[in-house]
């Protein structure tokens, strides 16, 4: 089977970094993707990591690494718009399947 | 690009009435996936689709639930019977498989289905 596991919440202040954990459990892995999900709306892209290691997107950061099963997104300088779902998500092949968590709900505080 | 389009947004519906959801993929892309988001269950994948083929449909509940794909431009999701308990928000994404490591999915605006 596959299993991802992240906090169902984290609150957070303007301004503040927040890391949000992701450890996943599958019978095949290709990558692990992060998405982030406004209340009331779609999901969308925020990163992927198919390497150890880590890659920056502007205030965003992903991390991986594949012998932990372990990676964290990094939001750094949070701003109100940042509160949301974020989703972290297991890719077992190039076609893109994606296997998602629970999600992580960010609360950023003024 | 007008990016995934879905329809209809929301659709209420009393059980046992059989329910169609519509998504229209980007234009190009090869990949589409079928979501369905809960509270409880979270997002799940129900099936997904290369090229107009299905590819996984383990996803799919049960026999009620019941997808197509007759071209590149246009999927349909189907409920027959509808159920309550499939009261949702259900996605349609679509990605492109550019030979990179990976491929981003778009994800549509959703239809909420309420069924009484």
């Amino acid at each position: 089977g596959q299993s991802l596991e992240q906090p169902s919440e984290v609150t957070a202040v303007e301004g503040a970094i927040v890391q949000i954990n992701c450890t996943y459990q599958t019978s095949g892995f290709y990558g692990l993707s992060w998405y982030q999900q406004h209340d009331g709306g779609a999901p969308t892209f925020l990163s992927y990591n198919a390497l150890d290691g880590l890659e920056e997107t502007g205030r965003f950061s992903s991390f991986l690494s594949r012998s932990d099963s372990y990676g964290y997104l990094l939001l750094q300088e949070l701003q109100m718009k940042d509160s949301a779902s974020y989703f972290c998500a297991v890719s077992d092949n190039q076609g893109g399947k994606l296997i998602f968590g629970q999600g992580t709900e960010l609360s950023v505080k003024p | 690009d007008a990016g995934v389009i879905q329809s209809p947004r929301h659709e209420v519906t009393e059980m046992g009435q059989e329910v169609t959801l519509r998504c229209k993929p980007i234009s190009g892309h090869d990949y589409l996936f079928w979501y369905r988001q809960t509270m409880m269950r979270g997002l799940e994948l129900l099936i997904y689709f290369n090229n107009n083929v299905p590819i996984d449909d383990s996803g799919m509940p049960e026999d009620r639930f019941s997808a197509k794909m007759p071209n590149a431009s246009f999927s349909t999701l189907k409920i027959q019977p509808s159920e309550p308990r499939d009261s949702a928000v259900y996605f349609c994404a679509s990605s492109l498989a550019d030979g990179s490591l990976y491929n981003e999915q778009f994800f549509g605006p959703g239809t909420r289905l309420t069924v009484l």
